[in-house]
């Protein structure tokens, strides 16, 4: 089945660790990728998006992803955490007719 | 900046009532979309529209239905609510553009039945 995996559901680092968060999707053709933030109680939104081009994509807050087409993977980084980047993380796909799919999320704590 | 705007943060209902879930989004999108957001299973989406009248089944459309009368704004409906549909409801809405647009989402609706 067409799916979009992340794993390590719960991610538990110290503030200035690095950070990287997996992506897995299993859609054929061409894909656009996302990665949505959701901190303590708001709403999710956008971090990064990839559609084309540079593989290697930078959005908000010092995140970064890469997007590897032989691996179907996008995954996200970033090289120095801070407390506020506690947060829940999704990888979302879309396909087909402007649908996302998304993983399960990742809780990230960052330990002051 | 785009606004997606739920009519309730927080919501009780009891078992077999008909409960309206309600979004409103204010920049003209084509595309609505109802999803829940269970912990440990991520966003899984019931329903979703690409126009005024317009619906298409998600993922998980069992017991729900939606309605689009306006282009603005997207109703979730469940017919005769249950215990199992307490979750957090989150409504979003884009551009139609072949998936080339990001969501927006509102600020969700945590509904209760008891």
């Amino acid at each position: 089945a067409q799916s979009v995996s992340q794993h390590n559901h719960h991610v538990i680092l110290s503030e200035a660790a690095s950070l990287e968060l997996g992506c897995n999707y299993s859609y054929g053709g061409t894909v656009n990728l996302f990665w949505y933030v959701q901190y303590p109680g708001q709403h999710l939104q956008l971090l990064l998006k990839y559609f084309s081009g540079d593989p290697l994509v930078k959005g908000i807050k010092g995140f970064e992803a890469e997007f590897i087409k032989s691996k179907f993977s996008f995954n996200l980084r970033k090289p120095s955490v801070q407390w506020s980047d506690t947060a829940e993380y999704f990888c979302a796909v879309a396909h087909g007719n402007n649908r996302l799919a998304f993983g399960k999320g990742n809780q990230v704590v960052v330990i002051p | 900046d785009v606004k997606v705007t739920q009519s309730s943060r927080y919501l009780v209902k009891r078992t077999g009532e008909k409960v309206f879930l309600e979004c409103v989004q204010d920049m003209d999108h084509e595309n609505m979309f109802w999803y829940r957001q269970d912990p440990g299973l991520g966003l899984r989406l019931i329903y979703f529209s690409y126009d005024v009248k317009m619906k298409e089944k998600g993922d998980i459309p069992e017991g729900y239905s939606v309605s689009r009368e306006k282009k603005e704004r997207f109703s979730l409906i469940l017919e005769s609510a249950s215990t199992n549909q307490t979750s957090m409801y989150l409504c979003a809405s884009s551009l139609y553009d072949r998936g080339n647009q990001p969501q927006h989402f509102g600020d969700g609706t945590r509904l209760s039945i008891l």
